[in-house]
């Protein structure tokens, strides 16, 4: 079946260091979607890219999406401690894949 | 936050029990899910529905039953509750099939004894 492999397990930085999660899928992808879950929280819904090569901005948050639509990353700049939690990528074929996450911890 | 409640938030059991945790949405979406989610592995799928009465298995359905008699509610039953059932339970919904984007309940944390 369809697998979602998600890079770094865990990672902890300094606050105003950047971060990258990374996530690669087994298969082609129609979409895929980012969640953050705060700690002791549920997952939220941050964005869906759907295009080959696509690249979108939430702020200082950077989602791209590769051209062989099998793998994506999420990078954060200037981290600060609001950026806390575990995000999630979730891969979409014909169900929702989710990646197993990336702890992120930012030490002030 | 979209609306979805999940009760009960909180259960303990004992191993043998039957359980049941609840979805409730006031979002009128066709699609529920239910997962659970565990340290290193994600969020899993249990089990999904696409209409009153209409639920297919996901990737972890052993042990575990479904019910969606109206649009609103969606229930998640353990028959016979284990200690590998230890976990915590997000209900999601989505407006259109399950490629699109879900919007998660506040979760069950589950202990069975």
């Amino acid at each position: 079946g369809q697998q979602v492999m998600q890079i770094p397990q865990y990672q902890h930085v300094q606050e105003g260091e950047d971060f990258t999660t990374y996530c690669n899928s087994s298969t082609t992808l129609s979409n895929i979607q980012w969640y953050k879950q705060r700690p002791g929280g549920h997952p939220v819904f941050l964005i869906q890219l759907v295009k080959s090569g696509e690249v979108k901005k939430q702020k200082r948050l950077t989602f791209q999406f590769g051209e062989a639509k099998k793998n994506s990353s999420l990078h954060i700049t200037a981290t600060q401690t609001t950026d806390v939690g575990t995000y999630f990528c979730a891969g979409s074929a014909r169900q929702l894949t989710f990646g197993s996450g990336t702890q992120l911890t930012v030490l002030p | 936050d979209a609306g979805i409640t999940q009760s009960p938030r909180h259960k303990v059991t004992e191993t043998g029990t039957p359980v049941t945790l609840r979805c409730h949405q006031t979002e009128n979406h066709r699609y529920m899910y239910w997962y659970r989610q565990d340290p290193g592995h994600g969020l899993r799928l249990i089990h999904y529905s696409y209409g009153v009465k209409d639920t297919d298995k996901g990737e972890v359905s052993d042990g575990y039953s479904v019910s969606r008699s109206k649009t609103e509610d969606f229930l998640l039953t353990l028959e016979s509750a284990t200690s590998s059932q230890t976990s915590v339970y997000f209900c999601a919904i989505s407006e259109w099939d399950t490629t699109y984007e879900q919007y998660f309940g506040p979760g069950t944390r589950l202990t069975v004894t």
